[in-house]
């Protein structure tokens, strides 16, 4: 079965200091992967997602960026983090079946505190 | 473009009874699909059920249903014999075969009284 792994769980970080969050699938191939983000109380903005290795389209223009070293390995990070950047941070896969990718299962998510 | 609304921020419903979420949406795509996710206090994001655009049944999973109005773009969840365990919020959402996104709506929160 496919499980997905995000780390750290929490993490409280200065203003102006770099970012690096991991998310990990395992017993899938080549899935898409994506990254969210939730503030309080509201609902999910897609920031990144990717069909492949080294391939990232961005949602959103902003100080963040996303990578894809391995076929299941997804990385966001910052190389300077803004309070605004405090949120929950989800990642998301999802993998072609029947001719759509349309499910997307999520990972226990990040809560990124910037201070 | 895609859009998902969800017009009750909060719900309340007795344990064992059953409970209605709304949700409308709007898409130009011809092939899409629906979904429901519940987000319980540990935020983790768990798909609760999924719905072909294009199958006229209602989708079904144990306890959940969903009655899906293809013309009015109307998607509600049916929620029967509440448990404590369905205390969350929960997301209505909306995946376009054409741009690859799933967009939400801002989520309802239900709260189950026992």
């Amino acid at each position: 079965s496919q499980t997905i792994h995000q780390w750290p769980a929490t993490l409280v970080q200065p203003v102006g200091s770099p970012l690096s969050l991991e998310c990990t699938v395992e017993g899938t191939s080549n899935p898409n992967l994506y990254w969210y983000r939730q503030a309080a109380g509201r609902g999910l903005q897609l920031l990144f997602y990717s069909v492949g290795i080294g391939q990232i389209s961005s949602e959103v223009p902003q100080n963040l960026s996303a990578s894809r070293p391995q076929d299941r390995q997804f990385i966001l990070s910052s190389k300077k983090l803004l309070l605004s950047d405090s949120g929950f941070y989800l990642c998301a896969w999802s993998v072609w079946a029947g001719g759509a990718s349309d499910t997307q299962y999520f990972g226990p998510g990040t809560r990124l505190t910037v201070l | 473009a895609q859009t998902v609304t969800q017009s009750q921020p909060e719900m309340s419903v007795q344990e064992a009874e059953t409970v209605t979420l709304s949700c409308t949406y709007d898409t130009s795509e011809s092939d899409y699909y629906l979904f429901w996710y519940k987000q319980p206090p540990s935020r983790q994001m768990i798909l609760v059920i999924r719905q072909e655009a294009y199958k006229q049944q209602n989708a079904t999973e144990n306890r959940f249903s969903v009655n899906f109005q293809k013309a009015a773009k109307s998607f509600s969840l049916k929620i029967s014999d509440s448990q404590l365990g369905d205390a969350a919020m929960y997301f209505c959402a909306s995946y376009g075969g054409a741009t690859n996104k799933l967009i939400f709506g801002t989520g309802t929160l239900l709260a189950v009284q026992p």
